[in-house]
């Protein structure tokens, strides 16, 4: 079967610092791979994803993901948070156009 | 485009009453799937369709739940008679056959 681990539920980060929000998944075959932003009282917007091709995927509003076969791992970077990050991100995958699996989220605090 | 328009936002109900909540996808879009979120279990698909036709429903919870698509711009899911237990956020999305799926705004669905 197929899934995804976000092993940390929470991550509280300062301003303007680096931030790592890992991601690690379980399957057989290839798989497509996304990071979802929910922000309080909305729905989910997709910040990148992988298909194929380069393994370092650029999204929206300057985050990042390294796509990493041999450690099957989809890790979402950001080296400058801002307050207007806090949210709940979530890791995901599919195959083709069949259901997204999602991991449990990681809730990302900015702290002034 | 709108993007995927779900109705209505917030549902108050109560128990052993019937809910139905609605979803427009986007014009062109071949799949739809239907999402639970809840704190306990996080989210999970409760069924898709692909050109109107139900592939997967599989994570209906149970008989009580239903859902439809009676054509490729209108999709309803319906919970008779509902349970204080079914209280979540019911989300909708679309995909088209290339690889990207959007998600609606969200159902927060409370049954007291």
């Amino acid at each position: 079967a197929q899934s995804v681990t976000q092993l940390d539920s929470q991550v509280p980060v300062f301003e303007e610092a680096p931030v790592e929000l890992r991601c690690n998944y379980s399957s057989s075959v290839s798989v497509y791979l996304f990071w979802y932003v929910q922000y309080p009282n909305q729905g989910l917007q997709l910040l990148l994803k992988y298909l194929s091709g380069s393994t370092l995927v650029k999204g929206i509003n300057g985050f990042e993901a390294e796509f990493n076969k041999s450690q099957t791992s989809f890790h979402l970077r950001k080296p400058s948070v801002h307050i207007s990050d806090t949210a709940e991100y979530f890791c995901a995958l599919s195959f083709g156009n069949e259901k997204l699996t999602f991991g449990t989220g990681t809730r990302l605090t900015i702290i002034p | 485009d709108a993007g995927v328009i779900q109705s209505p936002r917030h549902e108050v109900t109560e128990m052993g009453q019937e809910v139905t909540l609605r979803c427009k996808p986007i014009s062109g879009h071949d799949y739809l799937f239907w999402y639970r979120q809840t704190m306990m279990r996080g989210l999970e698909l409760l069924i898709y369709f692909n050109n109107n036709v139900p592939i997967d429903d599989s994570g209906m919870p149970e008989d009580r739940f239903s859902a439809k698509m009676p054509n490729a711009s209108f999709s309803t899911l319906k919970i008779q008679p509902s349970e204080p237990r079914d209280s979540a956020v019911y989300f909708c999305a679309s995909s088209p056959m290339t690889v990207g799926y959007t998600f609606g705004s969200g159902t927060r669905l409370t049954v007291v």
